[in-house]
């Protein structure tokens, strides 16, 4: 069974960092491009960044509103993916989903809340 | 960024009624490679997402087939024949054939 589960979350002041984990198991981890997703309030989804394969030189994508300030990572070795978020904004606040690659399978997503 | 716009933004609908979902593209979703990765995904209230279509029409796993899912290029739609009550929530189209990936605003599947 896959799964992928998500942590890190937190209330956060702005300006401030925070580092999401995604722990998977239950597929070959190591072969798969992986998502950070996040809802909004609003509850409108933003892709926010991908990581791709060790075969792909793991090559990464940023939307263009965290570009710069958010780094995806991943540890194959703990079939984790991770996303650090540094100068936070308060309109980062929302839920941090990751995904897999053709997005047919979502962790249960964390809170971040990012408010002084 | 190829925006994707969905209409309507909500849907009333009685138990075992159909409902009909349009999904439009700022620009086509065929891929180099032949095949338009758009997909359907669901989420019920307090749920993470769900995907239930890719591929424009392919089912997942353990989707009813009173899911169909048709379109092309710029133009798609999902359909839900004999509505349950399981059935209501949220749906997004989200296209996966170019980056950014981008996700309609979705629309909400309300018991009438």
């Amino acid at each position: 069974e896959v799964q992928l589960v998500e942590t890190g979350g937190s209330l956060v002041q702005p300006g401030k960092s925070l580092k999401l984990t995604c722990a998977t198991s239950g597929f070959t981890f190591s072969n798969a491009w992986m998502h950070w997703v996040r809802q909004s309030p609003e509850k409108q989804l933003e892709w926010v960044a991908q990581i791709k394969a060790k075969s792909n030189n793991y090559a990464t994508y940023y939307a263009e509103s965290v570009k710069g300030r958010f780094t995806i990572s991943r540890d194959d070795s703990k079939s984790s993916v991770y996303l650090q978020m540094n100068s936070l904004k308060e309109e980062d606040t929302a839920i941090y989903y990751c995904t897999t690659w053709a997005f047919d399978y979502w962790g249960q997503g964390v809170m971040v809340t990012v408010s002084s | 960024d190829i925006v994707m716009t969905q209409t309507p933004l909500s849907l009333s609908v009685a138990i075992g009624q159909s409902a009909s979902i349009s999904c439009k593209s700022s620009q086509s979703l065929k891929y180099s490679d032949g095949k338009t990765y758009l997909n359907w995904v669901f989420q019920s209230p307090g749920q993470s997402p769900k995907r239930l279509i890719y591929q424009v029409s392919k089912l997942d796993s353990g989707v009813p087939d009173r899911f169909s899912g048709t379109g092309s290029e710029t133009d798609f739609t999902l359909k839900i024949s004999r509505v349950e009550a399981e059935d209501l929530g949220v749906y997004y189209c989200c296209q996966g054939s170019y980056s950014p990936r981008t996700f309609g605003g979705g629309t909400k599947l309300e018991l009438k």
